[in-house]
């Protein structure tokens, strides 16, 4: 099946600096990646919908300019989280929607980054 | 707003008992609908996706059934085992042309012991 590679899947950092991770689709092109954060013991909420080559979707209440994504590429999505603070700290999970195909009904998850801001 | 919720929230059952897992949603206009296994600190595994139009899908010991219009989706893990223990979410993608993000549920929190 279709794989989803996350980087960094762990990450310490200190409060006030910015972190970036990176979503792959391995396999196949995604022109869609959605970012989703995951408190403990919590379920996953939509942060964004990043679509290749145009801006980014952001659900309500998730701020635009502290969690910048980009999409350069169709396997390559980026959730940078600005000016980090330890509320920040979090399960940062993406998917990617397959480009076309049988698959297209089906996204794949990657394997998460769990952030942690001191 | 679609809201998706999970009953129940955590369950412990002896091993080889068959489970039954519930997920309810409140707005019936969904594309279709996903159950996943979380271990934890982990990534969601895929279990089994249901269209709108179908009304079970199966898997191994596992069977999901799906009830549009009244809201509900249930999980039927069959003869559980250790290995099963992990979080199960399902989650809904809703109607609409373009919209293929998933809402999830709560999750259910399961261990099987032996």
């Amino acid at each position: 099946g279709a794989v989803v590679s996350q980087h960094p899947s762990r990450v310490i950092c200190k409060s006030g600096t910015s972190v970036k991770i990176e979503c792959r689709s391995l396999d196949f092109q995604a022109t869609t990646m959605f970012w989703y954060r995951q408190f403990p013991k919590q379920s996953l909420m939509l942060m964004a919908t990043s679509n290749e080559g145009s801006k980014a979707t952001y659900e309500q209440g998730v701020e635009k300019d502290k969690f910048l994504i980009n999409h350069a590429s169709l396997t390559l999505s980026t959730l940078t989280v600005t000016s980090a603070h330890p509320e920040d700290s979090s399960f940062y999970i993406c998917s990617a929607r397959a480009y076309e195909g049988e698959d297209e009904e089906t996204q794949y998850f990657g394997p998460g980054t769990r952030l942690l801001v001191l | 707003k679609q809201e998706v919720t999970q009953i129940p929230a955590a369950l412990s059952v002896p091993e080889g008992e068959n489970l039954v897992l519930n997920c309810s949603f409140t707005d019936s206009a969904i594309y279709n609908l996903q159950w996943f296994r979380q271990d934890p600190g982990k990534g969601l595994t895929s279990l089994l996706l249901i269209q709108s139009s179908q009304r079970e899908q199966t898997s191994g010991r596992l069977n999901a059934s799906l009830d549009k219009s009244s809201g509900r989706s249930t999980l039927y893990i069959a003869a559980s085992q250790p290995g099963d223990s992990a979080t199960y979410l399902c989650a809904v993608r809703p109607e609409g042309s373009g919209t293929y993000k998933y809402i999830f549920g709560t999750g259910t929190r399961l261990k099987v012991l032996a």
